[in-house]
């Protein structure tokens, strides 16, 4: 997974608290995207970000806000965290592999939510 | 964003060539197709990618028909480091680039 990193790898929180999980890419492409895979399903697109600057909602945004204020990073916060939000959240950018056009996924953040 | 269907499960054994069919039967005239490959706890890899007709890497092979309605994954002698899940996707590359995953197909391949 080089070339995008996330933070923490793991979390747990508390109903109610608040945190920011981190992305950051060292490869220079313009669009970011957050995704989160509950147990034993796909991945779910959250938010993406087109470019520096913009973001546009996902399939399922509800309770996540997203910030795009450098081309590197792409952070998504959860204001008041729910059970429901207990996940895998993946962040990815687009790029270029083999020629083709795809995306390129982190490791992910394993998040519990009590 | 079109919509795809896959078998939820498949077995194999190793050294079989393994099939995975996708239907896409909503596809746009500008949508490619891309399949993707997940270990557990990693994010999804790319595989492979295609338009139409038919597509080969170092790894597999893209089989496409001539109404893009659906697609099938070849994965030639497959071993027990094949065993994953593996999503079919259409999209097309305009500025967003949004992916939509479905359950994906979870392949075990057997001794």
């Amino acid at each position: 997974n080089a070339g995008v990193t996330q933070t923490p790898k793991f979390q747990v929180l508390k109903t109610g608290q608040s945190m920011t999980l981190q992305c950051a890419q060292d490869m220079n492409h313009n669009s970011m995207y957050w995704y989160r895979q509950d147990p034993g399903m796909g991945l779910r697109l959250i938010y993406y970000s087109a470019s520096e600057g913009t973001t546009d909602k996902g399939e399922v945004p509800n309770g996540y806000n997203v910030s795009r204020l450098n081309k590197r990073e792409f952070s998504l916060r959860l204001e008041s965290a729910a059970p429901s939000q207990t996940s895998v959240y993946f962040c990815a950018i687009r790029t270029h592999l083999q020629a083709q056009e795809t995306q390129y996924f982190g490791p992910g953040t394993r998040l519990l939510v009590l | 964003l079109a919509k795809t269907t896959q078998p939820i499960s498949m077995d194999s054994y190793e050294g079989q060539e393994v099939n995975i069919t996708c239907s896409h039967n909503n596809i746009a005239t500008n949508d490619y197709i891309t399949w993707y490959q997940q270990f557990p706890s990693q994010g999804p890899r790319f595989i492979i990618q295609g338009y139409k007709t038919k597509v080969t890497n170092e790894v597999a092979s893209l089989f496409i028909p001539a109404d893009r309605k659906s697609s099938t994954l070849s994965l030639p002698r497959v071993s027990l480091s094949d065993t994953a899940v593996y999503y079919c996707l259409v999209g097309d590359m305009d500025s967003s680039y949004k992916l939509i995953f479905g359950s994906g197909t979870r392949l075990l391949v057997r001794p």
